[in-house]
């Protein structure tokens, strides 16, 4: 069993619709990333917490914003998707923000249709 | 340039067979390595890892990987594969340094014939 939950699992949405992804650990971790999975494919890193400040950013296009409202909570936002956004969103944590060996633990993923 | 390399993109194996995936690495240090398992639509679970000491690592559900400094791989193995085994596996090295720094590579995919 994941100690990282997702939610929703499945989320459809319009090209202006706004939606939010959400993501939570309990597992006291210090840093919480979003990866972006498109099929076939390895997971591509978006963005990373550490210590709920945003430290990394991957020239991810501003329709997608991020948020870090507590050390156990990340929410990614999302708006004017565009169907190339479709994919499996995955969130993931570490123990460590700082000098990491990179073991993260990842939720089962939001995946996203956009139409 | 750091880089993962899994030559394998697609492996068909017989339930009850043995299975090795190949993982090649480049990175100038000692890296710490991880093998991830994905089943359709899930997350990565993490199968094992290997940080320092003893190079053959035992993982979850059987399986078991190989560091060989001298060849840059990382290869995973199982010695009798179950239909349940049926996935993605992606190999990965982290560096070490900031957040993040974990580089996946492309990933094989397994199927098991019955």
């Amino acid at each position: 069993d994941t100690e990282v939950t997702q939610t929703p699992k499945h989320l459809v949405m319009g090209m202006t619709n706004k939606k939010s992804l959400k993501c939570e650990q309990h597992m006291g971790h210090r840093a919480m990333y979003w990866y972006k999975q498109k099929a076939k494919k390895p997971p591509e890193l978006m963005f990373v917490y550490s210590y709920e400040k945003l430290s990394i950013n991957e020239s991810v296009p501003s329709r997608f914003s991020p948020e870090c409202p507590n050390s156990s909570l990340l929410n990614l936002h999302l708006h004017a998707l565009q169907p190339e956004d479709s994919a499996l969103y995955l969130c993931a944590s570490s123990p460590r923000a700082g000098r990491d060996t990179g073991e993260l633990f990842f939720g089962e993923g939001s995946r996203l249709t956009v139409l | 340039a750091q880089s993962v390399t899994q030559p394998d993109i697609h492996i068909t194996v017989s339930e009850g067979a043995s299975l090795e995936l190949r993982c090649n690495y480049s990175y100038g240090a000692t890296p710490y390595l991880f093998w991830y398992v994905q089943s359709p639509g899930q997350g990565l679970q993490l199968l094992l890892k290997y940080f320092s000491g003893d190079t053959l690592v035992q993982g979850i559900k059987g399986f078991e990987a190989e560091f060989k400094r001298s060849q840059s791989s990382f290869n995973l193995r199982k010695p009798s594969v179950h239909w349940s085994d049926a996935a993605e596996y992606f190999c990965a090295v982290g560096t070490g340094g900031s957040q993040g720094n974990l580089i996946f590579g492309k990933g094989t995919k397994l199927s098991v014939k019955p």
